[in-house]
């Protein structure tokens, strides 16, 4: 299995800011997605984040708002833009390699105020 | 989209008694069924899995049955244990590659001593 490590693992951050998440893969995976769960909720995909090329979004979220970088495969980073109180929640990054389980890092708590 | 739905949002058992969470999907192309644990302030883990050739698998005190005539496929934990206590997710994958899910709306497990 892969060891994913997230940075940092909590952040307040001022309205109005941008706070980047970074995650970071042990191995070559093929596959790397983000996830955003709001307090007791379940997990939704905001994006699959393809090396060398614009991520692609799920439905109802931006690139403007979520930028998302993977320069290799190893290593991808989240942007939370502009940053407002809703966007409050966890951040999760979740790796998978050609023909395996999809994994997860321990997740970035945000708390915007 | 692929829709998940989870039941019951919340289970409370004895210690020693079994816990059963069910799950039903609508796309009947799915073809990958994995379930996650998830612990207070961590990221989901990876429990078990099955995938659409396999109507039961089973690891441990933890099993997955999958009925896929019904789209609906369902986890067992047997002789449970204060440890067993989190939030668990059922997932399933879109089609078209199995790393990336779909999640239900998760199930908190309270075992009691």
């Amino acid at each position: 299995s892969a060891v994913i490590s997230q940075k940092p693992s909590r952040d307040i951050c001022q309205r109005g800011t941008s706070l980047t998440i970074q995650c970071q893969v042990d191995s070559q995976v093929t596959m790397m997605f983000w996830y955003r769960q709001q307090p007791g909720q379940s997990l939704t995909l905001i994006a699959t984040a393809n090396q060398g090329s614009e991520a692609t979004y799920e439905s109802g979220f931006v690139i403007d708002k979520f930028p998302i970088s993977r320069p290799n495969l190893t290593f991808s980073t989240l942007t939370v833009s502009n940053m407002s109180p809703e966007d409050s929640s966890i951040y999760l990054c979740s790796a998978s390699g050609r023909g395996t389980e999809a994994f997860f890092g321990q997740g970035t708590r945000l708390t915007v105020v | 989209g692929e829709n998940v739905e989870q039941h019951p949002s919340t289970l409370s058992v004895q210690e020693g008694d079994s816990a059963v969470i069910k799950c039903t999907y609508s796309d009947s192309a799915s073809n990958y069924f994995p379930w996650y644990k998830q612990e207070l302030g961590k990221g989901p883990q990876l429990i078990i899995d099955i995938r659409s050739n396999v109507g039961e698998k089973k690891d441990q005190r933890i099993a997955v049955t999958l009925n896929k005539t019904a789209k609906h496929f369902s986890l067992h934990i047997t002789e449970t244990q204060p440890e067993d206590s989190a939030v668990y997710f059922c997932a399933v994958s879109t089609p078209g590659g199995y790393q990336k899910v779909t999640f239900g709306i998760g199930t908190k497990l309270q075992v009691i001593p």
